[in-house]
């Protein structure tokens, strides 16, 4: 029972463009939503993170929308650049939880 | 800045031994846990401990036991390898106000021939 769904193994993008990340999730009691960055040999990095008391956040070129009736959320960077080609994974979790439900990733590569 | 630190970045073992994978963090977080990375599969999580000497299941558990004595460490122990064990293993910690917001080890790619 995957909870927390990304449909798109993987995303080429050119350099420059707007790269958009998305992730489906089956649990209407998540409540809180992240998004990690990770390169080969090396640990997951968090990026952004929304509450779903919101329906965006913003940290510089790194956007997050969440669309609850859709159950839905998305990360858009813009531009895209070239050391943004890594695997993203978004990841779920309800208020007072310890533990996340992460997403399969999805591997975004940046094409100069 | 949390630093999260795995014992080993590779590992190769046998079947059938016995495999310890440690993991230390020093932001004196409450929550420790141990995650698989599979492609295709994304994290998997294995065990989690949210104090010392307290553990709970993950999704993945069979195979596996976790301990921790100390606050600060936590281990993994894959009681006989398996060629199915072989994976990453990735160690995550969190705690305080941002206890949804784990902080992950740079991760142990371990080989069970």
């Amino acid at each position: 029972d995957q909870q927390v769904k990304q449909n798109s193994p993987s995303l080429s993008v050119q350099e420059g463009r707007i790269s958009i990340l998305n992730c489906d999730y089956t649990n209407s009691m998540f409540d809180y939503f992240l998004w990690y960055k990770k390169y080969p040999a090396e640990g997951p990095t968090f990026l952004i993170s929304i509450s779903s008391i919101k329906d965006k956040n913003e940290d510089g070129r790194f956007t997050v929308f969440l669309n609850k009736s859709a159950k839905h959320l998305s990360l858009h960077i813009v531009p895209s650049q070239p050391g943004d080609s890594a695997v993203y994974f978004c990841a779920a979790s309800t208020q007072g939880a310890q533990k996340l439900v992460f997403g399969q990733g999805t591997r975004l590569t940046i094409n100069p | 800045d949390v630093k999260v630190t795995q014992s080993s970045r590779y590992l190769v073992k046998r079947t059938g031994e016995k495999v310890f994978l440690e993991c230390v963090q020093d932001m004196d977080h409450e929550n420790m846990f141990w995650y698989r990375q599979d492609p295709g599969l994304g994290l998997r999580l294995i065990y989690f401990s949210y104090d010392v000497k307290m553990k709970e299941k993950g999704d993945i558990p069979e195979g596996y036991s976790v301990s921790r004595e100390k606050k600060e460490r936590f281990s993994l122990i894959l009681e006989s390898a398996s060629t199915n064990q072989t994976s990453m293993y990735l160690c995550a910690s969190s705690g305080g106000i941002r206890y949804n917001e784990q902080f992950f080890g740079p991760g142990t790619r371990l080989t069970v021939l």
